[in-house]
């Protein structure tokens, strides 16, 4: 059980161009879906946070305009970075979790991305 | 400020017993997670704590002392394919989790 799909696994494209990512519970469904970003050698640092129907919450310094999150079922959650540059290219990581808050968050695959 | 403390690179031998420490200060206590992640994949959970003590899981167990803000992993019977980044983070008074930077573990033959 709680199995977390990200798509696609890998995407590279030019810069200025935009690139959705889309995040899955396939056997649970999410309430909370969270959005990482991991640059190589790093942590995890958090993006931002959605609940399903109500706008994400964003973390300091991180862009609301450029990455567009949206939530719109308790399965499904979608990133897009918007006019993407070659700074952008990371590791993108979401995660998911049932509707407590202290429960576990798991993780999809993650998706790099390769800003050219 | 909140942080999570854990060292940045470990070696054990295959066979041995490797612990692997973390010490926390964060704006109240939620739980503690322990996640491993292989090089180029996502994190994948092995544990969680709550209460104070051991949690035993198969050849990992991860102890908590929340006085202390202190927890460690404990992998047991190395095996190559325990080679990998081990993930700290700690879920705040918000529900917000704070990780650590990670522990790096090499294991050699």
């Amino acid at each position: 059980g709680a199995v977390v799909s990200q798509h696609p696994s890998w995407v590279i494209c030019k810069s200025g161009t935009s690139v959705k990512i889309e995040c899955r519970s396939l056997d649970f469904q999410a309430t909370t879906m969270f959005w990482y970003r991991q640059f190589p050698k790093q942590s995890l640092m958090l993006m931002a946070t959605s609940n399903e129907g109500s706008k994400a919450t964003y973390e300091q310094g991180v862009e609301k305009d450029k990455f567009l999150i949206n939530h719109a079922s308790l399965t499904l959650s979608t990133l897009t970075v918007t006019s993407a540059h070659p700074e952008d290219s990371s590791f993108y990581i979401c995660s998911a979790s049932s509707s407590d808050p202290k429960e576990t968050q798991y993780f999809g695959p993650g998706t790099r991305l390769l800003v050219l | 400020g909140q942080n999570i403390d854990q060292p940045t690179e470990m070696t054990a031998t295959e066979g041995a017993i490797v612990q692997i420490n973390c010490t926390y200060q964060t704006s109240g206590f939620n739980g503690l997670f322990w996640y491993q992640q292989h090089a180029g994949e996502a994190p994948t959970f092995l544990s969680y704590n709550v209460l104070d003590g051991l949690e035993e899981k198969g050849r990992f167990s991860s102890f908590l002392s929340r006085s202390k803000g202190y927890s460690y992993l404990l992998l047991k019977e190395l095996q190559m394919k325990d080679s990998a980044s081990y993930l700290c983070a700690v879920m705040n008074s918000n529900y917000q989790l704070i990780w650590g930077a990670g522990t790096k573990l090499i294991i050699k033959p």
